[in-house]
């Protein structure tokens, strides 16, 4: 079965500077790879998706790449701030390209100012 | 407003005892999830609906149950043989236009044991 790692230690950066976040996964080829957000407390909300076919992803701030030799995805939160702290998962389907998602354990996020 | 309700957001159980979980969506979303997350975990998939009236085990199934009676309501139910009940639930919805659906989120139930 496929399994997806994200570094369990917290990331802990300065304001102004880019985070990056990894998640690796092994055993299959994802047809596509997620990115959520996670406040302490609440739901997880849906940040960006890249499929296979595609290197790399941007949006306002973040950015995402996904290399499916190295089996890997690497999310970028350019000019980060306090606000951005948080714990983001990534989300792979459950088998090539089933529509359930499986989720990493997450790496928690702090911005200091 | 769109989106997803559960409720309560905090829910006591005592030995021995059922409870239900709410979760209602107003997205027109076909497909519903439960998620169960313990502290430094990630979301473990308990079950999963695609369409009303059926649904399917999902990896951690044992000691809950559910039902979708309708599209929008996809209740679960926490049963005694549940011997560890404590965690945040998590209910989300998408739909099934195509690959890579993005999950949406209700806010969460907390269950603790008495």
């Amino acid at each position: 079965s496929q399994k997806i790692e994200q570094n369990s230690e917290a990331l802990n950066i300065q304001e102004g500077k880019t985070a990056t976040l990894t998640c690796n996964y092994t055993n299959y080829s994802p047809a596509y790879l997620q990115w959520y957000r996670q406040d302490p407390g609440r739901g997880p909300v849906f940040l960006l998706l890249i499929r296979e076919n595609e290197k790399e992803k941007r949006k306002e701030r973040l950015k995402v790449t996904f290399d499916t030799t190295l089996k890997q995805s690497l999310f970028h939160i350019t000019a980060s701030q306090p606000a951005d702290s948080a714990t983001y998962l990534c989300a792979l389907p459950a088998s090539g390209g089933s529509y359930i998602p499986t989720f990493g354990r997450g790496t928690s996020l702090i911005v200091h100012p | 407003d769109g989106g997803i309700t559960q409720s309560p957001k905090y829910l006591f159980r005592k030995e021995g005892q059922n409870v239900t979980l709410s979760c209602e969506q107003n997205l027109n979303h076909d497909a519903m999830y439960w998620y169960r997350q313990d502290p430094g975990q990630g979301l473990r998939l308990i079950y999963y609906s695609q369409i009303v009236n059926d649904f399917q085990k999902g990896d951690i199934a044992e000691g809950y149950s559910v039902s979708r009676e309708k599209k929008e309501s996809f209740p679960l139910t926490v049963t005694s043989a549940q011997k560890n009940p404590t965690a945040f639930y998590l209910c989300a919805s998408s739909t099934l236009q195509g690959v890579g659906e993005t999950q949406y989120f209700g806010p969460g139930t907390r269950l603790l044991v008495l």
